[in-house]
């Protein structure tokens, strides 16, 4: 069956711009997760969704910073008035339910450059 | 606070075994993950503790001690394909995983 998917694989912006990036979980997961991993880093929990709400946003880092999720499927992430230290992948993730966080499936990420 | 501490890099050569240690610190552990990530590749999941003891997975098999607080991942019979980057998680209230910083594991032949 379909793996997670993500899109844009890529995205450069300028500085100040907003961008929105969208996940597609596997179907029939429950739980979503948004993850930000730096070069070289681990995974930076953003954010996580069990069906349409969010129970958990305090990873988000700032206020530029949101998700929404709709029919339990679709999620985008949205950072408005990007800066440099915005540029990372940008990794979703979803899983079976949210009280089995422990097996996550990962989509390919989307790398966010911001000039 | 929440927080795991892996080595941050790891070589050895073609046959060899590997052990990644992971110590945790956190409040309502349910239990620590393994996922392997292979440069610019998405994070895969390798196995999961959610008792004390050790668990088989082919050639991959990790343990967990949380009298210890004290995991580890290990990775026998090694290949060049496991030259990737293992990241332990532990999951704790809230249902989410927080991450290790991650073992960059080089296999060399």
């Amino acid at each position: 069956g379909a793996g997670v998917s993500q899109s844009p694989s890529n995205k450069v912006t300028e500085k100040g711009k907003d961008v929105e990036l969208r996940c597609d979980p596997i179907s029939g997961h429950t739980a979503l997760y948004w993850y930000r991993q730096r070069l070289g880093q681990g995974l930076e929990f953003l954010i996580y969704f069990q069906g349409n709400s969010a129970p958990d946003k305090s990873g988000l880092p700032s206020d530029r910073f949101s998700a929404e999720r709709t029919g339990e499927s679709v999620s985008t992430l949205t950072i408005q008035r990007t800066q440099q230290e915005d540029s990372a992948v940008y990794l979703c993730a979803s899983s079976l339910e949210a009280s089995a966080p422990y097996e996550q499936y990962f989509g390919p990420g989307t790398r966010l450059t911001v000039t | 606070g929440q927080s795991l501490e892996q080595p941050s890099e790891v070589t050895a050569v073609e046959g060899a075994i590997v052990q990644i240690n992971c110590t945790y610190q956190t409040s309502g552990f349910y239990g620590l993950s393994w996922y392997q990530q292979h440069d610019g590749g998405a994070p895969t999941f390798l196995s999961y503790n959610g008792l004390d003891g050790l668990e088989e997975t082919g050639r991959f098999s990790s343990f967990l001690s949380r009298s210890d607080s004290y995991g580890y991942l290990l990775l026998q019979e090694l290949q060049m394909k496991d030259s990737a980057s293992y990241f332990c998680a532990h999951t704790a209230a809230g249902n989410k995983l927080t991450f290790g910083g991650g073992t960059r594991v080089l296999v060399k032949p």
